[in-house]
């Protein structure tokens, strides 16, 4: 069963202002992660947060955790044009095979 | 470089004609996994395997086989393509372990007719 539901679906934003997208989960998890997909290419893994930690940064990245809510969010800092893309969170389970499973993604566009 | 390769990128085929895809990575990951991608379902896990020998279905295994006889490749096998396995396929690698991220090969689109 899929994980991971993101929030909003789409999302359309003008470059230099921020994006965010919100991710909720189900079950209890060892870490989540962020992937981030080009049209119709692979993905990308942008960021991993552990159960433990409540925020991480990585670059213009910054993803938070709140455990007790089971949601993420990843927040983009001043986009750019470049940034569109399909982004994805992935949940690993506990007691799970530790291979993450996806949700349905936010598509992100970012007009210049 | 360190990548997962996916062959063959795109496939055009009938149905009930068997098909295999290919996946190999050359990263020596213990963990790897298929996943087929449809527009507004997002991500569904078909198989995935944690070693030689060891497989374990996914959320959407029917109509498909996998083998893991060699720790670098994957195959996906459909034994009898139908339309409703028309789709964009992933195979993806990742160390064991709780703590590390998967790489994605380049996706293979499917089409059965």
């Amino acid at each position: 069963s899929q994980q991971g539901e993101e929030d909003p679906q789409a999302l359309s934003i003008q470059e230099g202002e921020n994006a965010t997208m919100n991710c909720s989960y189900k079950t209890s998890i060892n870490n989540l992660q962020w992937y981030r997909q080009n049209s119709g290419r692979g993905l990308v893994h942008l960021i991993l947060i552990r159960s433990n930690e409540r925020e991480k940064h990585s670059g213009r990245l910054r993803v938070t955790l709140d455990t007790s809510k089971k949601s993420s969010s990843l927040l983009i800092t001043a986009s750019r044009a470049a940034d569109t893309a399909s982004y994805f969170c992935a949940t690993a389970s506990t007691g799970g095979s530790y291979i993450p499973t996806f949700g349905r993604g936010t598509s992100l566009i970012v007009h210049p | 470089e360190a990548q997962v390769t996916q062959n063959p990128r795109y496939l055009i085929t009938v149905t009930g004609k068997k098909l295999t895809v290919t996946c190999s990575q050359n990263m020596n990951h213990e963990y790897m996994s298929w996943y087929r991608q449809d527009p507004g379902l997002g991500l569904r896990q078909i198989y995935y395997s944690m070693n030689v020998e060891v497989t374990d279905k996914g959320d959407v295994p029917e109509g498909y086989k996998v083998s893991r006889k060699e720790k670098r490749n994957f195959p996906l096998i459909l034994e009898s393509p139908s339309p409703n396995q028309t789709s964009l396929y992933f195979c993806a690698s990742r160390d064991s372990g709780v703590y590390y991220e998967q790489y994605f090969g380049p996706g293979t689109r499917l089409t059965v007719t």
